[in-house]
């Protein structure tokens, strides 16, 4: 079965310090891992996906994550935050091969405080 | 290019009324899902269609039914509202592996 936890239900960072988001995972066979953002009254969007071979990789508005399989880890990083980066940060894991279903965490609501 | 679209924004439903919630998607994808999120809970999986023609049980089915109406469309239908399926409904659609999600549905079952 697959499965996702994010263990931190907010997380909140002075602007212009480093952020990080914390996601581990559970799933059989290979992973392809996903991050998306909501802001409010919205839908999802995504930000980034590891899906194979660079551990770190790169997304939008300046957003990175790192695959770490010993750990079953793909936690989000931003090496300085913005207030505009406020908003609610989800992982999601898919099985790489037999299936198109999609776990999603429970969300970490990113506060980034002026 | 409008993405993926859902029809209506909000919705108020009275327990046992039923309604179908529509989604549509202009950018060819196979695949669609059907997801609602609470507060605390994140994003679950109801019901997805891996292609035009098929459907498939997600998370939490219950109560719900779905149609792949074509590769454009895929409505989720709730045959006797409960209280228990008030939430925010997002459809999405993929080729590959990024998801595209619509606006969302708020729906309120009194």
């Amino acid at each position: 079965a697959q499965s996702v936890a994010q263990p931190e239900d907010q997380v909140n960072v002075a602007e212009g310090n480093p952020l990080t988001v914390k996601c581990t995972y559970s799933v059989s066979g290979n992973p392809y891992l996903f991050w998306y953002v909501q802001y409010p009254n919205r839908g999802l969007q995504f930000l980034l996906k590891y899906i194979t071979g660079d551990n770190l990789v790169k997304g939008s508005y300046g957003f990175e994550a790192e695959f770490n399989k010993s750990q079953t880890s793909f936690h989000l990083k931003k090496p300085s935050a913005l207030v505009s980066d406020s908003a609610l940060y989800f992982c999601a894991v898919r099985r790489a091969s037999g299936t198109y279903k999609y776990i999603f965490g429970t969300g970490t609501r990113l506060k980034v405080l002026a | 290019n409008a993405g993926v679209t859902q029809t209506p924004k909000f919705q108020v439903l009275k327990t046992g009324q039923s309604m179908t919630l529509q989604c549509a998607q202009d950018m060819n994808h196979n695949s669609m899902y059907w997801y609602r999120q609470d507060p605390g809970m994140g994003l679950r999986l109801i019901y997805y269609s891996a292609s035009e023609g098929t459907t498939d049980k997600g998370e939490v089915p219950n109560g719900y039914n779905v149609s792949r109406l074509n590769k454009r469309e895929f409505s989720l239908r709730l045959e006797s509202a409960a209280p228990s399926q008030t939430s925010v409904y997002f459809c999405a659609s993929s080729a590959g592996s990024k998801q595209y999600f619509g606006p969302g549905t708020r729906l309120t079952v009194t």
